[in-house]
């Protein structure tokens, strides 16, 4: 297994707190990923990073802002959370044009 | 506009029976396409891939998958259904734009299998 870790790996938090997900890697991957999934929707892309302090917004990218100091951290940041934001988030990495490997997942509730 | 249709919400199968799930695609070029299957509060985990080459291409736990440029198809298939396989199914495609890389999944097929 591509070695990825997410934490937490749970989290409940009250509206309008801010929140950070965190994804580490030990694979040296250039490219990761944030992805929310919701019942209905599959995964959906909130941003993605290609390199360290390069990144680019995905398709549900509004209320999300993430950070990329280190090859090895992708952070996310629910800026004030809200309900709607209730999920369950994966992080991924790959190379270029390669295959994706995905995180265990984070559930978070927003109360 | 990219995009990745999964037509099939649900499927049941018995046990023991075949499998087809589809998977169609929307993508200007040669895609890279990809089937992932997810337990029940789990990861995603990768069963197949295509990039090029033969059409045909075999994954893991028995699964194959054909690519059909004509019809911008990339269905996944089993002869024989596990009870194990239960699951959630998903179909991406690899997208680059502007020089960068991201997946364009479906929104699932979720598989219940009858014992």
């Amino acid at each position: 297994d591509a070695g990825i870790t997410q934490s937490p790996r749970h989290k409940v938090t009250e509206t309008g707190t801010p929140v950070t997900l965190r994804c580490h890697q030990t694979e040296n991957h250039r490219y990761m990923y944030w992805y929310r999934q919701d019942p209905g929707h599959g995964l959906r892309l909130i941003h993605y990073s290609y390199g360290v302090k390069d990144t680019d917004k995905g398709e549900v990218s509004d209320g999300y802002s993430v950070s990329r100091s280190k090859t090895e951290d992708f952070l996310l940041t629910l800026e004030s959370a809200t309900s709607s934001q209730t999920s369950v988030y994966f992080c991924a990495i790959s190379e270029f044009l390669e295959t994706q490997y995905f995180g265990p997942g984070t559930r978070l509730l927003v109360l | 506009a990219q995009s990745v249709t999964q037509p099939d919400i649900h499927i049941t199968v018995s046990e023991g029976a075949s499998l087809e799930l589809r998977c169609n695609y929307s993508y200007g070029a040669t895609p890279y396409l990809f089937w992932y299957v997810q337990s029940p509060g789990q990861g995603l985990q990768l069963l197949l891939k295509y990039f090029s080459g033969d059409t045909l291409v075999q994954g893991i736990k028995g699964f194959e998958a054909e690519f059909k440029r004509s019809q911008s198809s990339f269905n996944l298939r089993k002869p024989s259904v596990h009870w194990s396989d239960a699951a959630e199914y998903f179909c991406a495609v690899g997208s680059t734009t502007s020089g960068t890389y991201k997946y364009i999944f479906g929104t699932g097929t979720r598989l219940k299998v009858l014992a």
